[in-house]
């Protein structure tokens, strides 16, 4: 079974420095991973993903995340935050079946930036 | 270009009601997901929807159900509502059933 976990609910970091928002994965078979935020009352919004190639993947608003295979994860980084980045972050892994793609969520990781 | 709508956006309904609610599809999108997120959890996939048929489902009792249009709109069923119901009720859309699914702002559910 696919399944995902965000071990920290919540992480603290101040304004410039780097962020690392943490994710493990259980999958069978190739691991489609996902990192998507939230901002308060708004849906979810994609940041990156990995599906193959190389193991660190650029995304949205200056995020990396780093696939780690022998690890089973996929962390989410920011070389500086910003008071901007403060939101829920989520760790996805495909699922589904046949040609039919779904989503496992992580239990979210809400992040905040101090100025 | 629209991106997926919801609405409505916030609703209240009393614990035993039906509700209804409604999604459209970014343009071009074929497939409906909808996901139930509940205060302080990750979503949780609910069930899918293409070319009119329910192609997956998660692990939620048949009080939910769902529907899709020709025009790849879709609405999501919850009949005999508890209070353990209440949650943000998102829909995401992507193309062909690929990977790539875009959200919508979601709608709120409150029973009480």
């Amino acid at each position: 079974a696919q399944s995902v976990a965000q071990p920290e609910d919540q992480v603290n970091v101040a304004e410039g420095n780097p962020l690392t928002v943490k994710c493990t994965y259980s999958v069978s078979g190739n691991p489609y991973l996902f990192w998507y935020v939230q901002y308060p009352n708004r849906g979810l919004q994609f940041l990156l993903k990995y599906i193959t190639g190389d193991n660190l993947v650029k995304g949205s608003y200056g995020f990396e995340a780093e696939f780690n295979k022998s690890q089973t994860s996929f962390h989410l980084k920011k070389p500086s935050a910003l008071v901007s980045d403060s939101a829920l972050y989520f760790c996805a892994v495909r699922a589904g079946r046949d040609n039919f793609n779904t989503f496992y969520f992580g239990s979210g990781t809400k992040l905040n930036v101090k100025p | 270009d629209a991106g997926v709508t919801q609405s409505p956006t916030h609703l209240i309904k009393t614990r035993g009601q039906q509700v209804t609610l409604r999604c459209s599809p970014k343009s071009g999108h074929d497939t409906v997901s909808w996901y139930q997120q509940a205060l302080g959890q990750g979503p949780q996939f609910i069930f899918q929807y293409y070319e009119e048929e329910e192609r997956q489902r998660g692990n939620f009792p048949d009080r939910f159900s769902g529907h899709q249009f020709p025009n790849y709109s879709s609405e999501l069923n919850v009949n005999a509502l508890l209070l353990g119901d209440s949650a943000l009720y998102l829909c995401a859309s992507s193309k062909d059933r690929g990977h790539e699914q875009y959200f919508g702002p979601g709608t709120r559910l409150t029973v009480t």
